[in-house]
């Protein structure tokens, strides 16, 4: 069975850092591109950042490239992403997807930037 | 970018209705590998998303064949038949042709 548990959310000031990582499991994790995807409280779906199965590519949205830096440790079975200079408009839940299809999703962290 | 346009978004039905949902895309979204990357999904109460189509008209593994995918370059159409309670939620269209990828607003269905 596949899945996707993600952790390292909480509560951050404006300006600090946070890593979120996502455990994953069930699949042949260094076959697959894998994404991060986030959801503003009552809001939409918003696709933040993605890599490849061997982690030389990676794409990211405009808003939060510079800041945030995804990764990938395929002998861990692991993605992060690392995220500097918080906003509050990047409060959200994130959740890692398997990328392409976005087949599967695991159940969110939240992130709340506040003073 | 990107805009994913779609409506309505909010509708009712009743149990064992049906119902469709349309998807526009800004620009094409057929990948020059001829692919065109456009997926649904479903976001329950509480739940993470969760895909049941791609690529278009595809099902998902374990997803009824009560939910059906048409449509091409930048016109989409989800249809559900025969309404369950369990259908309720959030459904989502999406493209992973260009980047950066992009999402519809969502359309809410409520059970009458």
């Amino acid at each position: 069975e596949v899945q996707l548990v993600e952790s390292g959310g909480g509560l951050v000031q404006p300006g600090r850092s946070m890593k979120l990582s996502c455990a994953a499991s069930g699949f042949t994790f260094s076959n697959y591109g894998m994404a991060w995807v986030r959801q503003a409280p009552t809001k939409g779906l918003e696709w933040v950042a993605t890599i490849s199965y061997d982690g030389s590519s990676t794409y990211y949205r405009d808003s939060v490239k510079g800041r945030f830096t995804i990764s990938r440790d395929n002998a861990k079975s692991t993605l992060y992403l690392q995220m500097n200079s918080l906003r509050s408009e990047d409060t959200a839940t994130y959740y890692c997807t398997r990328a392409g299809t976005g087949d599967y999703w695991g159940q969110g962290v939240m992130v709340t930037v506040s003073s | 970018d990107v805009v994913m346009t779609q409506t309505p978004v909010s509708m009712s039905v009743s149990l064992g209705g049906q119902v469709s949902i349309s998807c526009r895309s800004s620009q094409s979204l057929v990948h020059n590998n001829g692919n065109t990357y456009l997926s649904w999904y479903i976001q329950k109460p509480s739940q993470s998303p969760q895909l049941l189509i791609y690529k278009v008209s595809n099902r998902f593994s374990g997803i009824s064949d009560r939910f059906s995918g048409s449509g091409s370059g930048t016109d989409f159409t989800l249809k559900i038949s025969r309404v369950e309670p369990d259908d309720l939620g959030v459904y989502y269209c999406g493209q992973g042709t260009q980047y950066p990828l992009t999402f519809g607003s969502g359309t809410k269905l409520e059970i009458k």
